[in-house]
């Protein structure tokens, strides 16, 4: 079945600091989207993308759906304390049904203060 | 909006019990999503319902697990009889139009099976 690889698995990064994340796919996926989930909840949608090419901001966050469609990435700009957590790409792909959302395992984010 | 309801939180039970957790969606979502996230793998869904008829239960582990939704804003999935490696969060998704339009998760149920 369709899967995501999701990398890195986790990251230790100091307060201030960029942070990028990214997620490909061995097949063709058609939407694009990006949770993060603080400890004890469940995950919340950061941004969706739905275009190739597709370049979405969301505050210090950015995404973008690769041009193959078979990749995304999320960049976190001066990170703070608060973007502590673990952030999935989700995906839906060609063929796949309407309902159906594939998640990647994870980056989990550690911010040092 | 409240948004996707969870219950109970937190569920401690021992092997060989019946287990049921429940979930109350976005009121007006026609999507309805049953997932479990476990360290090893993730978050892996179970089964999904539209407009309250199952669509894609392919992901239910064994009989041991059975889900329903008798309306639409309700819906149970039942662990019968539940065994240590059951053990996991258990979380609801509701949505409107599927999945390209994004899921709002519940809490998750932490279910401990001792």
């Amino acid at each position: 079945g369709q899967q995501l690889n999701q990398s890195p698995q986790s990251m230790f990064i100091q307060e201030g600091e960029d942070v990028s994340m990214n997620c490909t796919s061995s097949s063709i996926f058609n939407t694009w989207l990006w949770y993060k989930q603080d400890p004890g909840e469940g995950p919340v949608l950061l941004i969706a993308l739905y275009k190739a090419g597709e370049l979405t901001s969301n505050g210090r966050l950015t995404a973008q759906f690769g041009i193959t469609r078979k990749d995304s990435f999320l960049n976190i700009s001066a990170s703070i304390p608060s973007d502590v957590g673990i952030y999935f790409c989700a995906g839906q792909g060609y063929g796949g049904s309407q309902g159906n959302l594939i998640f990647g395992k994870g980056t989990k984010l550690s911010v040092k203060p | 909006d409240a948004g996707v309801i969870q219950s109970p939180r937190h569920e401690v039970t021992e092997m060989g019990q019946e287990v049921t957790l429940r979930c109350k969606p976005i009121s007006g979502h026609d999507y309805l999503f049953w997932y479990r996230q476990t360290m090893m793998r993730g978050l892996e869904l179970l089964i999904y319902f539209n407009n309250n008829v199952p669509i894609d239960d392919s992901g239910m582990p064994e009989d041991r697990f059975s889900a329903k939704m008798p309306n639409a804003s309700f819906s149970t999935l039942k662990i019968q009889p539940s065994e240590p490696r059951d053990s996991a969060v258990y979380f609801c998704a509701s949505s409107l139009g599927g999945a390209p339009t994004g899921y709002t998760f519940g809490s998750g149920t932490r279910l401990t099976v001792v």
